[in-house]
């Protein structure tokens, strides 16, 4: 079956701006939660929707929102970009349960200029 | 603050011995451990997990050891081969809570 799809795979915007990436998590998976990977910092929770609601949320910003759809298509906004916002953005999705493995999408790489 | 620590930031390796990797929590509500593995331009991949209620779980090549009183847990590689050299991520969730928190990781070098 189809894996996690993450689209654009790249980005360029510059500080002020807002950017929308999107999650396709695979067939049957209803959580999807999304993740910051920085050099310094590893993979950082931003945030998990589950069923439309979102069910756990890192410490991030409030510049930093998502939300997910009825087909658990999922879409993370983040607003004012600042230069530190650079980063690879992954999504990864599951059936929902924490015992049950998360498979990660390619990431949208995110650069802040 | 980390909870989930990896001091590790690379380690090398000769192939054929084995890689340990070693990862530390503070949260004493972790029960559930998990190693991802991540190669450049690639989404992390779900290598191996352990509940707090085992002190050890092995899949092929794959051990994960966990000592519960050091909060303390390790993935061994045995033999180590070529195609392991990634970047390894420890993470951990706690009781009652589905969100996942990921140390920031070890790259391993596997050396011909």
């Amino acid at each position: 079956k189809a894996g996690v799809t993450q689209t654009p795979r790249y980005l360029i915007k510059t500080r002020g701006q807002q950017v929308t990436l999107s999650c396709s998590p695979i067939s049957g998976h209803r959580s999807v939660s999304w993740y910051q990977q920085t050099p310094g910092q590893g993979l950082q929770f931003l945030f998990e929707y589950f069923s439309e609601t979102q069910r756990n949320k890192g410490n991030f910003p409030g510049r930093f929102s998502g939300r997910q759809f009825s087909n658990s298509r999922s879409e993370m906004n983040v607003s004012t970009l600042e230069l530190g916002d650079s980063a690879l953005y992954l999504c990864a999705s599951s059936r929902g349960r924490r015992e049950e493995t998360q498979y990660f999408g390619p990431g949208t790489r995110l650069l802040v200029l | 603050d980390q909870q989930v620590k990896q001091n590790s930031p690379s380690l090398s390796v000769q192939e054929g011995r084995i890689s340990i990797l070693n990862c530390d929590y503070t949260n004493s509500m972790f029960d559930y451990f998990l190693w991802y593995k991540k190669y450049p331009a690639e989404g992390p991949t779900f290598l191996i997990s352990i509940s707090s209620i085992k002190d050890k779980n092995e899949d092929g090549r794959f051990t994960v050891f966990l000592n519960k009183s050091a909060k303390h847990l390790s993935l061994h590689i045995v033999p180590s081969q070529p195609g392991d050299s990634a970047v390894y991520f420890c993470a951990a969730s706690g009781v009652g809570d589905d969100k996942i928190i990921f140390g920031k990781g070890t790259r391993l070098h596997i050396l011909p």
